[in-house]
């Protein structure tokens, strides 16, 4: 597609279980992100892979939360051992070095 | 590293009317100011940007300003119309160092 696309949409999930979410960037982009957005919140930088380099991983804000970037194409997150605090819209975008961001429509986590 | 505050928090003006959102950063090495519009249960898009190698920008009825030696900038939307009710976000980044966004302002656009 022309855009960037996340699965799935929602996820509903029960306290403790493990969840993946799936970006597929722009072909072609090598800059690839992961942010979250809680109800009404701004947008809270997690993960941030560029081309070969080591991924910036400075936001993922325990060790249950990893991400990984296979063939610097599709990535997926993973949450651990999933908390309510973890229920949250969680943004991919993808972008040319240095370029504009394109955002896909996110994955509304639900935690129950 | 880049820090970004965006003000105010919520805004609300009159359709036809102008809007102003403004953003500081930290980073004084901070090269690119991208803002982005978020509709309901829709991702950010990019409205407009600008570089630091000019000071203002426009597009139809949006404008950003940059003041590098105030490290700030602004995003300006006249002629305000009910499509513009959303939430809007600034960022900032230097060279190819991860985008950072400020908090949001939801405006909203009164008939």
């Amino acid at each position: 597609g022309a855009g960037v696309s996340q699965s799935p949409s929602n996820k509903v999930t029960e306290k403790g279980k493990d969840v993946e979410l799936r970006c597929d960037p722009i072909s072609g982009h090598t800059a690839l992100y992961w942010y979250r957005q809680s109800l009404g919140q701004g947008l809270e930088f997690l993960i941030y892979f560029q081309g070969n380099s080591a991924p910036d991983k400075s936001g993922l804000p325990s060790d249950r939360f990893s991400a990984e970037r296979t063939g610097g194409s599709v990535s997926t997150l993973t949450i651990q051992r999933t908390q309510q605090e973890d229920s949250a819209v969680y943004l991919c975008a993808s972008s040319v070095i240095s370029g504009k961001l394109f955002f896909g429509s996110g994955t509304q986590l639900s935690v129950l | 590293g880049e820090n970004v505050e965006q003000h105010p928090s919520t805004l609300s003006v009159q359709e036809g009317d102008s809007a102003v959102i403004k953003c500081t950063y930290s980073d004084s090495a901070s090269n690119y100011f991208p803002w982005y519009k978020q509709e309901l249960g829709k991702g950010p898009q990019l409205i407009i940007d600008i570089r630091s190698n000019v000071g203002e920008k426009k597009d139809q009825r949006i404008a950003v300003t940059l003041n590098k030696t105030a490290k700030h900038f602004s995003l300006h939307i006249t002629e305000t119309q009910p499509e513009d009710s959303a939430v809007y976000f600034c960022a900032a980044s230097r060279g190819a160092q991860k985008l950072v966004f400020g908090q949001g302002t939801r405006l909203t656009i009164n008939p």
